[in-house]
C-alpha cells in the first residue's frame, strides 16, 4: 500500500538552529501534502498544506517565515523550522492523500519529534 | 464550538468490556469521516472509515449520523492492546475546494484496558 516516509524521526538541537524535516511519498505521487503539529496531550493541528509547484497554504496563526515549506517534487515536501526555539519543540507529522484522492484515508509519516534546548 | 469534539476520557475498562466513543462535528458540509488510533509518541494509524450505513470491522463498529453530525465508535470484547488514544477525524473539504484533503482532528479519547 501507499507509504509515506518522514525523516528524521528525532531531532535534538540548540536554540537558534534551523531544522529541516522531509516527507516522501514512496510509491505514489502526492501533489498535496499536509503538515501537522502535536503538542503533548493535545491533538494534531494542521499547520499548512504543501502544494507541488506552488506556494504552501498556511493555517491561521502559523508563521510562514518561521515554518518554510517546499514541495520540491511530486514525492517530496520539506518543512524547515527556522531559528528554532524551545517553544517550537513538538511532534511534527506529515500526511498525504493516497492515489484514490483527498476524501480517502490519508497516509501519515512516522513523525518527527523535535526538541530544542 | 470546536470543529470536532470528543469526550477526552480517560476511559478505564477491564478486558472484555464494551466501550463506546462519541464525536460531534460542526461543519455539515463535511465529506468523509474516520477513526484513527494513536499510540503514545507515535503517528496516527487508520482504524476505520465511517460510512452513513454504518460499518463493522471485527470487534469495531462505526456509525455516522449526518443529520445529528455525530459519529460513534463501539469496541466490543476489549483487549489490552486496544489501549490507545482514539481520534475522531473529519475531512471537511469537497473535491476541488480549498479544504480538499484537510483533516480536522478531535482532541482524542484515551482508552486504557486493564487485566
Amino acid at each position: 500500500g501507499a507509504v509515506v516516509s518522514q525523516h528524521p524521526s528525532r531531532v535534538i538541537c540548540k536554540s537558534g538552529t534551523s531544522v529541516k524535516i522531509e516527507c516522501r511519498s514512496l510509491d505514489f505521487q502526492a501533489t498535496t501534502m499536509f503538515w501537522y503539529r502535536q503538542f503533548p496531550k493535545k491533538s494534531l493541528m494542521l499547520m499548512a498544506t504543501s502544494n507541488e509547484g506552488s506556494k504552501a497554504t498556511y493555517e491561521q496563526g502559523v508563521e510562514k517565515d518561521k515554518f518554510l515549506i517546499n514541495h520540491a517534487s511530486l514525492t517530496l515536501s520539506t518543512l524547515t523550522v527556522t531559528s528554532a526555539h524551545p517553544e517550537d519543540s513538538s511532534f511534527y507529522i506529515c500526511s498525504a492523500p493516497g492515489p484514490q484522492g483527498g476524501d480517502q484515508p490519508q497516509h501519515f509519516g512516522d513523525g518527527t519529534r523535535l526538541s530544542i534546548l | 464550538r470546536k470543529e470536532v469534539e470528543q469526550d477526552p476520557g480517560p476511559f478505564n475498562v477491564p478486558e472484555g468490556a464494551t466501550v463506546a466513543f462519541n464525536c460531534t462535528y460542526s461543519n455539515s458540509a463535511s465529506q468523509s469521516f474516520f477513526w484513527y488510533r494513536q499510540d503514545c509518541r507515535k503517528e496516527p494509524k487508520l482504524l476505520m472509515s465511517v460510512y452513513s450505513s454504518g460499518n463493522e470491522d471485527g470487534r469495531f463498529t462505526a456509525q455516522l449520523n449526518r443529520a445529528s453530525q455525530y459519529i460513534s465508535l463501539l469496541i466490543r470484547d476489549s483487549k489490552l492492546s486496544d489501549s490507545a488514544t482514539y481520534l475522531c477525524v473529519v475531512n471537511m473539504g469537497a473535491a476541488g475546494g480549498t479544504s480538499y484533503g484537510k483533516l480536522t482532528f478531535g482532541q482524542g479519547t484515551i482508552l486504557t484496558v486493564h487485566p
